[in-house]
């Protein structure tokens, strides 16, 4: 079963600082992404990486950075949190060279900005 | 630009059908996913359409066509469990880039 993992389900922080929300996958996917969730907006996407060390802006890069030094690790970070950036935060992860490439995502990480 | 639209909420009985229509306007097309999120939960992948026509999988169905940026996945038998939010979602020609309409909330009645 692919098995992507988030390091925390809730995270309450304070506007300003620096947050890092960490994502891993166990099966060896070239892709991985992250989204984040609000009511009535549905999944958009921040940022994506086809590679190690590779990445490129999603749809709302805006305040995001990302990082992806290991295959199976993606990590996003908010550099200076603001409360605007308190939202459900999804990672997901694909193939890249499958008929389907759908993505499986990780239980996600409701962060909370005061 | 894209645009996926969807109905927010939608309401059924247990044993019924119920059918979640789902239009596109996107620059770029290579097929269409439906994904399942219980609240609380990850969504977990239903369906992928890329050529028109309906696809079935045990009580869940997916239509697309193509010309008219359209597609529905239609819920047989409904049981309480399928109450849920159900997302739409299309990839456009090169790579895995996922765009995601509103999510459609269906509630299933007893």
């Amino acid at each position: 079963d692919v098995k992507v993992t988030q390091s925390s389900r809730y995270l309450v922080k304070r506007t300003g600082e620096k947050v890092f929300l960490e994502c891993v996958q166990d099966m060896d996917h070239e892709n991985m992404f992250w989204y984040r969730q609000d009511p009535g907006l549905g999944l958009r996407l921040i940022y994506f990486s086809y590679d190690v060390k590779m990445k490129e802006k999603g749809d709302i890069p805006e305040g995001y950075s990302v990082s992806r030094e290991k295959k199976e690790r993606f990590s996003l970070i908010l550099e200076s949190a603001s409360t605007n950036q308190t939202s459900m935060y999804l990672c997901a992860s694909s193939f890249d060279d499958r008929r389907i490439n759908e993505q499986f995502f990780g239980p996600g990480t409701r962060l909370t900005v005061l | 630009g894209q645009n996926i639209d969807q109905p927010t909420e939608m309401t059924a009985t247990e044993g019924a059908i119920v059918q979640i229509n789902c239009t596109y306007q996107t620059s770029g097309f290579n097929g269409l996913f439906w994904y399942q999120q219980h609240a609380g939960e990850a969504p977990t992948f239903l369906s992928y359409n890329v050529l028109d026509g309906l696809e079935e999988k045990g009580r869940f169905s997916s239509f697309l066509s193509r010309s008219k940026g359209y597609s529905y996945l239609l819920l047989k038998e409904l049981q309480m469990k399928d109450s849920a939010s159900y997302l739409c979602a299309v990839t456009k020609a090169a790579g895995n880039k996922l765009t995601f309409g509103g999510g459609t909330r269906v509630l299933v009645k007893p």
